[in-house]
């Protein structure tokens, strides 16, 4: 079983729509837990961070289900600038490597 | 504020060669942290430097080797090149070995021909 594993997709959405990715994770030691965006050929950016409560920043809320291994990310009312791949990652050691999951790309259409 | 800056942009190398590429972190980072990334894939762990020693590797073979300077800048040798080493080589910094939140520069797209 990979250590982080998403749906690659590519997801096609119109604008405005709602979409919703999610990821699973293999270690039950993991602490950290993150979204990146990442542009074609570009560097990954980090998007939010996710906390077992919760969170929400504008359109993108995050949730992390420990007991499940489970995270998600929702984008509501999608923009074009939204198209992009979306990782996934872990952080699970003390030195705070991060373990990336391959994407999940998203393209939204007008 | 400076970002993470890295060097070269691109750089195309052949078989059995040597390559080495440099980082510099972002203001007030200490810790410094290598991946790779292949095509279609998410970025992978190489190794982590703080105070100036490796701290942590992932699964790559000794041919991949790296240094921190004083100034907290790094640098990523890979010797004897193979074909399969071509992909986009991440730097990414942090501030200390326990804080999880990493900032990513633009990357050195490696071409081994």
């Amino acid at each position: 079983r990979k250590e982080v594993e998403q749906d690659p997709g590519p997801f096609n959405v119109p604008e405005g729509a709602t979409v919703a990715f999610n990821c699973t994770y293999s270690n039950s030691a993991s602490q950290s837990f993150f979204w990146y965006r990442q542009d074609c050929r570009k560097e990954p950016k980090l998007l939010m961070s996710v906390y077992s409560s919760g969170n929400e920043d504008g359109r993108f809320t995050a949730q992390l289900n420990r007991a499940s291994q489970y995270i998600s990310l929702l984008i509501r009312d999608s923009k074009l600038s939204d198209s992009a791949t979306y990782l996934c990652v872990v952080g699970s050691s003390g030195y705070s490597t991060l373990t990336f999951g391959k994407g999940t790309m998203l393209l939204v259409s007008p | 504020d400076a970002g993470v800056t890295q060097s070269p942009t691109h750089l195309i190398k052949t078989r059995g060669q040597q390559v080495t590429l440099r980082c510099s972190p972002k203001s007030g980072h200490d810790t410094v942290s290598w991946y790779q990334q292949a095509l279609g894939q998410g970025p992978q762990f190489i190794f982590q430097y703080y105070e100036e020693e490796e701290r942590q590797r992932g699964n790559f073979p000794d041919r991949f080797s790296g240094h921190q300077f004083p100034n907290y800048s790094s640098e990523l040798n890979v010797n004897a090149l193979l074909l399969g080493d071509s992909a986009l080589y991440l730097c990414a910094s942090s501030l200390g070995v326990g804080y999880y939140e990493q900032y990513f520069g633009p990357g050195t797209r490696l071409t081994v021909t």
